[in-house]
């Protein structure tokens, strides 16, 4: 699986828009790039997944260049209940073996 | 609930003690999966069941460290002679089949003294 690498955290305030970036410089052509989402006592949740371009959900965007070596996952205008860690992680959808990084811990403040 | 349930949600445990740890997947769900969260971490990869069979164990630390599935739905992870590097969440996933998406339960946090 593609090593990714991301911030380890970052601070926001409600209803402001929240970007994180996760590189993966080794990506393989056929992978894909997902996102988690962890609350504390919880498991993570699946959020957004795609392979190039945008795609959004009722929850996020995630924007991919064309040489897919980084994406972007986009939170539009945040509440404290988004405050979380958020995964990347890269692999084929084939992949059952999930690699989670230490994940970018995501704080929003009133 | 059509989520994925794990118990106890909390296990305290003397050091050298045997443990279970149960999960219930979501049904109809034949992929489950096992991983391990220490402080400050993502989870790690333990185990990978597909149906009944235990298709990739390859991240069990070391052989205290079993996991069964007999019927193909819920599943028991065993740890024997607990150390007090065991103490972490265990969450427990499922999936529909080979996905990515995978849905996890909230764990069982298992401490060791």
């Amino acid at each position: 699986l593609a090593k990714t690498t991301q911030p380890i955290s970052m601070d926001s305030y409600e209803g402001q828009e929240v970007n994180i970036t996760c590189s993966h410089n080794n990506i393989a052509t056929n992978d894909y790039i997902t996102w988690y989402q962890q609350f504390p006592s919880q498991g993570p949740r699946f959020i957004i997944q795609g392979y190039k371009t945008k795609v959004t959900n009722e929850v996020a965007s995630l924007f991919i260049p064309a040489d897919r070596k980084s994406s972007t996952l986009s939170l539009p205008r945040v509440s404290l209940s988004d405050t979380a860690v958020y995964y990347c992680l890269v692999g084929s959808p084939n992949d059952y073996k999930l690699s989670f990084g230490a994940g970018t811990t995501v704080t929003v403040r009133a | 609930g059509a989520g994925v349930s794990q118990t106890p949600s909390n296990k305290v445990t003397e050091k050298g003690k045997y443990v279970e740890l149960r999960c219930d997947p979501i049904s109809g769900h034949t992929a489950l999966y096992w991983y391990r969260q220490s402080l400050g971490q993502g989870p790690e990869f333990l185990i990978y069941f597909q149906g009944t069979g235990a298709a990739d164990d390859s991240g069990l630390p070391n052989d205290r460290f079993f996991a069964v599935r007999p019927e193909g739905s819920v599943s028991t992870l065993k740890i024997q002679r607990t150390e007090r590097g065991d103490s972490a969440v265990y969450l427990c996933a499922s999936s529909p089949g080979h996905r990515t998406e995978a849905f996890f339960g909230q764990g069982t946090r298992l401490t060791v003294v």
